[in-house]
């Protein structure tokens, strides 16, 4: 099976404007979370998904926000961007009636650079 | 909130010796995962441990777990070049919705 993809993999972006994230999961998994990582404050969880719905979103502000599509892709936005919001964006699935349902697989990265 | 904090933040060792990474946990868990990371890159699952395991081995790994210590270790036996990265330990809560807590990460070198 592929694994998770994210696209893009590099983004520049300024100050103000926003930014849209996407994320295949594996085939099959339903789940996907989203987390954002930095040098200062490390990996932290942004939000999870499951069949469309959001079940858990981490202490963010409201700008960030995401979705997951029918096919269990999933999306990932940021408005109104800040200089702080420079970081690597992971994207993970996992198959939570499979054998591995505890393991989240995670894709590449988006790596985000806010100017 | 960073739960689990790793010991120690850096680690150079030669080839073929064993590295041995610690991680301590603020709250109770469901289980706890060992990750790593190359350079930046995506994280790649090592090895899982429920709470109510004590010890697990896959390959060269062996992970161990207290849970009234709240405190896990990862040990690499023989390592090589190729384990040069971060390691992390990652805890989940509960069994409903999926939310991992990271700690900052172990820096791992090999010198060959």
């Amino acid at each position: 099976k592929a694994g998770v993809t994210q696209t893009p993999r590099y983004l520049i972006k300024t100050r103000g404007q926003q930014v849209t994230l996407s994320c295949s999961p594996i085939s099959g998994h339903r789940s996907v979370s989203w987390y954002q990582q930095t040098p200062g404050q490390g990996l932290q969880f942004l939000f999870e998904y499951f069949s469309e719905t959001q079940r858990n979103k981490g202490n963010f502000p409201g700008r960030f926000s995401g979705r997951q599509f029918s096919n269990s892709r999933s999306e990932m936005n940021v408005s109104t961007l800040e200089l702080g919001d420079s970081a690597l964006y992971l994207c993970a699935s996992r198959d939570p009636v499979g054998q591995s349902g505890n393991e989240q697989f995670f894709g590449p990265g988006t790596r985000l650079t806010v100017l | 909130s960073q739960q689990g904090e790793e010991d120690p933040q850096a680690l150079s060792i030669q080839e073929g010796e064993n590295a041995t990474m610690n991680c301590s946990y603020k709250t109770s868990i469901n289980n706890l995962q060992w990750y790593r990371q190359n350079s930046g890159r995506g994280l790649v699952h090592l090895i899982l441990i429920r709470s109510n395991e004590r010890e697990k081995h896959s390959g060269r790994l062996r992970v161990t777990l207290d849970t009234s210590k709240k405190s896990s270790s990862l040990l690499i036996t023989a390592s090589r070049a190729a384990d040069t990265a971060s390691y992390f330990c990652a805890t989940a809560a509960g069994a409903g919705s999926y939310q991992l807590t990271f700690g900052k990460g172990t820096k791992l070198s090999v010198i060959p």
